[in-house]
């Protein structure tokens, strides 16, 4: 079964400080890896997309890996912003698939505070 | 407009009522995606649209379930005789094209609450 998990589940940090959240999956035939960012009452905004060729994408201090043989991905967030807190959520496209058919993990909700 | 907009934001009806949610794409945009988030849940995917055709329904969960998109622009979601577990909130994304990387914009949800 495609199945993407997450963790940790929530996630409690202090401003300024860093993390780093998981997902593995099971997706299969691979296209590529998404996090999104989803604050309360909004719709989730993408952060990155990685192929299955690509081990890390940057963008600004949200920096993702992939590691397509182990199935891993992780996303870093550096010196983190009382903004950051929102809920981070992994998304697998399956190669071959519909576009509309991305794999959702549940996500990890994160809370910044001062 | 700049986003993907959807309206109402909020819809609360009582069972068994029909409701519409309306989805408008950003211009341009020719695929238009459907999910359905419940709390705590990643979104799940319900349908999707290549212009005016439904490319993939295969997410809708039962025949209560319909949506549209006539002009390939805008999109309806339709749910009939609704029930209290069709309470979630609706997502719709859109983009460019279907290729495997782009990427989708999701506009704010409309949350539903079957009463």
């Amino acid at each position: 079964k495609n199945q993407v998990e997450q963790s940790p589940q929530s996630l409690i940090i202090l401003e300024g400080k860093n993390c780093t959240l998981q997902c593995n999956y099971t997706v299969s035939p691979f296209s590529n890896l998404r996090w999104y960012k989803q604050d309360t009452g909004r719709g989730p905004v993408s952060l990155t997309i990685m192929t299955f060729s690509e081990n890390t994408k940057s963008n600004g201090r949200y920096t993702a890996t992939l590691d397509a043989d182990t199935k891993q991905s992780s996303l870093h967030i550096t010196a983190s912003q009382l903004s950051d807190s929102a809920s981070y959520i992994c998304v697998v496209s399956k190669m071959g698939g519909s576009q509309g058919n991305l794999i959702f993990g549940k996500g990890t909700k994160l809370s910044v505070k001062p | 407009g700049a986003g993907v907009s959807q309206t109402p934001s909020n819809k609360v009806t009582e069972k068994g009522k029909y409701v519409e949610l309306r989805c408008d794409p950003i211009s341009g945009h020719t695929a238009l995606y459907w999910y359905r988030q419940s709390l705590g849940q990643g979104p799940e995917f319900l349908i999707y649209f290549q212009g005016t055709g439904a490319a993939d329904d295969s997410g809708l969960p039962n025949d209560r379930f319909f949506a549209v998109r006539p002009e390939g622009s805008v999109s309806t979601l339709k749910i009939q005789r609704t029930e209290r577990g069709d309470s979630a909130v609706y997502l719709c994304a859109s983009s460019l094209d279907t290729g495997a990387v782009t990427e989708a914009f999701f506009g704010q949800g409309t949350r539903l609450t079957v009463v």
